[in-house]
């Protein structure tokens, strides 16, 4: 089973700064990585898959990075509706392998 | 507009079943694989099930393999949980996701606002 390593738990950030997140596979996924973001009493959203390729609808200060074991999600100027838990995933055709990072919480400053 | 809803969670007693559903629309809904994604109050995401858009291929995570039963109906557009001899460790909640693909990818790019289960005498 692939285990996914997310770091820092908690990060935190004030307003206008950048925000990087780390994500960690303990074998190689290649570039089939996810990110989510989960705000306060909502599902989550995709933001990034393919490692690199934002979602629709996601504004370009959020920017995926990485292959094979090391990704990176970053948030290039916070806004105030960015302070969430995200979450890498890393995910694959069949069989399933479907595996979740814990989640880094992104907090004010 | 993409939209899943969930429904069927509330509180149920360890070692009784109950049954979750997930009403989908706004999209070809026979196209897609679909799966149930858990999360205990509090905590991280888990996936449980997936199934692809014919049945043909079904998934379970390690952790509930033998108790859960994922199904869908594509002529009702709705997608199944059957969830047995529920356990303390099933309190939860419940999202219904949408596949990026038909076939399998679980890659998941819409979800529903969940349902919560409570397991407790």
């Amino acid at each position: 089973e692939i285990v996914m390593t997310q770091s820092p738990a908690t990060l935190s950030v004030s307003p206008g700064e950048r925000a990087t997140l780390s994500c960690r596979a303990s074998q190689s996924v290649s570039s089939n990585l996810a990110w989510y973001q989960q705000k306060l009493g909502q599902a989550p959203r995709l933001l990034i898959f393919a490692a690199s390729t934002r979602a629709t609808g996601i504004p370009a200060r959020f920017s995926g990075s990485g292959s094979g074991t090391e990704f990176t999600l970053t948030i290039s100027s916070l806004q105030s509706e960015d302070f969430a838990v995200y979450y890498c995933q890393y995910y694959d055709n069949w069989p399933p392998r479907v595996t979740f990072g814990q989640g880094t919480r992104l907090e004010i400053k | 507009e993409v939209q899943l809803v969930e429904s069927g969670g509330g509180f149920v007693q360890p070692g009784r079943s109950l049954r979750l559903s997930c009403a989908a629309s706004g999209f070809t809904f026979d196209e897609y694989a679909m799966h149930w994604v858990r999360q205990a109050p509090g905590k991280g995401l888990e996936w449980v099930a997936g199934i692809s858009w014919n049945s043909g291929r079904v998934g379970y995570a390690d952790s509930v393999k033998g108790r859960l039963t994922i199904s869908r109906d594509n002529a009702k557009n709705s997608l199944y949980l059957q969830i047995n001899s529920v356990r303390a460790e099933d309190t939860a909640f419940y999202y219904c996701a949408k596949d990026f693909l038909g076939s399998w990818l679980a890659l998941f790019d819409y979800w529903g606002r969940g349902t919560l289960v409570t397991v407790s005498s």
